[in-house]
């Protein structure tokens, strides 16, 4: 079966400009998690939707946000882009819902964001 | 709240042997612990989850143990090949999400 899409696989941005990424989990996955990946920090969670419902939220400003759509999609968007948004957004589904402990998570292959 | 840390950067080792990473926590025990592969450029793969309660866990060439005395986790892998050159990361579900270690990079010399 089809693994996490996510797109684009690459975006060069201005800094004030939005974005929007996309992501389209495994086909039944209900749940869908954002990441941002930088070198310098790491996987840092950005939020977590399951059943169109934001669930879980991590620590980053207003400026991201995200939604989740009726067939389990998702899009995140950030405005106001700055130059320290320059990193790898990375999309992960699972199968159950969050909280639960013994759930694997499927990656897509990421964005990567440049902000100039 | 719960850290997850992996202390090493980076590992080089010679084709053959066998390479280990350690992962530590700081506070509770977490009920499972999940170790992931990520290549560059690319999202992290699934490999292994252990829970607290087995003290290891096998798959092919891969071993992974978990001893709540020391509150860590090792990821052993055995005959190592320069195709397992790459990053690995171990992770917990918290409360909030799957948090991730930093990561080690680990590099096969043939």
């Amino acid at each position: 079966k089809a693994g996490v899409t996510q797109t684009p696989r690459y975006l060069i941005k201005t800094r004030g400009q939005q974005v929007t990424l996309s992501c389209s989990p495994i086909s039944g996955h209900r749940s869908v998690s954002w990441y941002q990946q930088t070198p310098g920090q790491g996987l840092q969670f950005l939020f977590e939707y399951f059943s169109e419902t934001q669930r879980n939220k991590g620590n980053f400003p207003g400026r991201f946000s995200g939604r989740q759509f009726s067939n389990s999609r998702s899009e995140m968007n950030v405005s106001t882009l700055e130059l320290g948004d320059s990193a790898l957004y990375l999309c992960a589904s699972s199968l159950e819902a969050p909280g639960q402990a013994n759930t694997e998570a499927f990656f897509g292959q990421g964005t990567r964001l440049t902000v100039v | 709240s719960q850290k997850i840390e992996q202390n090493s950067e980076a590992l080089n080792i010679q084709e053959g042997k066998t390479a280990t990473l350690t992962c530590n926590y700081t506070n509770y025990s977490p009920a499972y612990l999940q170790w992931y592969r990520q290549d560059p450029g690319r999202g992290p793969v699934f490999l292994l989850l252990i829970r607290e309660n087995e003290k290891e866990k096998r798959k092919e060439r891969l071993k992974v143990t978990f001893d709540t005395t020391l509150k860590q986790s090792l990821f052993h892998i055995t005959a190592s090949q320069p195709a397992d050159s790459a990053t690995y990361l171990c992770a917990h579900r918290g409360r909030r999400a799957l948090t991730f270690g930093s990561g080690t990079r680990l590099q096969v010399q043939p």
